[in-house]
Formats: C-alpha cells, sequence, structure tokens
C-alpha cells in the first residue's frame, strides 16, 4: 500500500510569489491535515480536510488556504509569500477521523525555501 | 496556546541506558495519545499510542505512560540505541483533532 506521497519535495521560491503544494493520501484514507514544521515551533496545525469540506482551521493567516478534491488529494497553496514561511510542510492522512485509535500517517514534507 | 507541551527541546543518553521523554498537556478531553519519531528529511513515523483508558502501553523496547490525573505523558526507551537519536513528537487526539508538541531531540551516545 503506498503511503503518503506530497509533492515537490523542495521547493525555492522569491518573497511576495505564491506556491501550491500536493498531498495524494493513502488509499482509503479520507482525513487530510496539513502541519508547518520550523525549528522551535513543532508542528503547527494548519487545517484539516474530510470529504472535500474544510473541518477545522488552525492559527495561520488567510494567505494560507487549501481544498480537496474528490479523491481525497489535496493541495495548500500559500500566497504573497514571506520569508518566515520557509518551513517543512508536511501532510498526514488518517482512515477515520473520529475514532478514537486512529492514527495520522505523515508524507515525507515539502522544504519550501523563501528568498 | 500549546495544548500539548514538550518542555525539553533535547536529551542525551548513552547506549543501553534508558532515555524518558516527557510530554504534558492541558485538555482533559483528549481521549488518544501518540508518539511519533522524525529524522531530518523524513516525515514523522508512527511509533507508539496509548488510548486515555489505559495508563501503559508496552511494544519492544519502548513503553508509553500516561498519567491523566497529572495530565502527564512519557515514553520509555530502554535499552537505547544509536539508531533511536532523532526527534520525538508526542500528540494527543480529541475527535481525531491532532495536537503536537513542539519535540524533543534524543541523542543516543554510542
Amino acid at each position: 500500500k503506498a503511503g503518503v506521497t506530497q509533492t515537490p519535495r523542495y521547493l525555492i521560491k522569491t518573497r511576495g510569489q505564491q506556491v501550491t503544494l500536493s498531498c495524494s493520501p493513502i488509499s482509503g484514507h479520507r482525513s487530510v491535515s496539513w502541519y508547518q514544521q520550523t525549528p522551535g515551533q513543532g508542528l503547527q496545525f494548519l487545517f484539516e480536510y474530510f470529504s472535500e469540506t474544510q473541518r477545522n482551521k488552525g492559527n495561520f493567516p488567510g494567505r494560507f488556504s487549501g481544498r480537496q478534491f474528490s479523491n481525497s488529494r489535496s493541495e495548500m497553496n500559500v500566497s504573497t509569500l514571506e520569508l518566515g514561511d520557509s518551513a517543512l510542510y508536511l501532510c498526514a492522512s488518517s482512515l477515520v477521523p473520529e475514532k478514537t485509535g486512529t492514527e495520522a500517517f505523515f508524507g515525507q514534507g515539502t522544504r519550501l525555501t523563501v528568498v | 496556546d500549546q495544548q500539548v507541551k514538550q518542555n525539553s527541546p533535547s536529551l542525551s543518553v548513552q547506549e543501553g541506558r534508558i532515555s524518558i521523554l516527557n510530554c504534558d498537556y492541558t485538555n482533559s478531553m483528549f481521549d488518544y495519545f501518540l508518539w511519533y519519531k522524525k529524522y531530518p528529511a523524513e516525515g514523522p513515523t508512527f511509533l507508539i499510542s496509548i488510548s486515555s483508558i489505559k495508563d501503559k502501553n508496552e511494544d519492544g523496547r519502548f513503553t508509553v505512560f500516561l498519567n491523566k490525573s497529572a495530565k502527564h505523558l512519557s515514553l520509555h526507551i530502554v535499552p537505547s540505541q544509536p539508531g533511536d537519536s532523532a526527534v520525538y513528537f508526542c500528540a494527543a487526539s480529541e475527535g481525531g483533532q491532532f495536537y503536537f508538541g513542539t519535540g524533543t531531540s534524543l541523542t543516543v551516545i554510542p
């Protein structure tokens, strides 16, 4: 069974540009969550999608947005990039998010560098 | 507000000794707790978990303890091996929503 796939693995963008990251969850998983990891901040929750609907959102500015498609694949978009957006962006999928005992499975992440 | 906290950013342990990683949480509604291990340039991988109805779960060299009254979670690794050197994140779940700590970097010295 294929794991969570994130593309691209590495990205370099200039301040002010926008970027789109992609995540393909494990087959059958309908919940996809996005996290930002920066040194000293751990994993900061961005948002979670389930059945094409955003169910939960973290404390990030509106420049950060996402969507989920009918095949559960998800994209995350960041507009007007700032230097502080440089981070590892992780996507996680889970099977039945409401059920206790469900683990989240992570992709390898996309390393975004804003210069 | 950080609902899951790992107050030790780093920990060094001699090979063969016990590693104890700690985690505190504030939300009494959390019903499932997990530990993830992360190597550089890779995503976190699931390590071990525990339900809120238990106080201990063991899997080989890894044991997770849960003290609900103290809202405290710990991961014991014994014996520690150099390959255990990684960043460890604790996480708590409520209704499927995951909350992560900031991570503890474990270094096992050969």
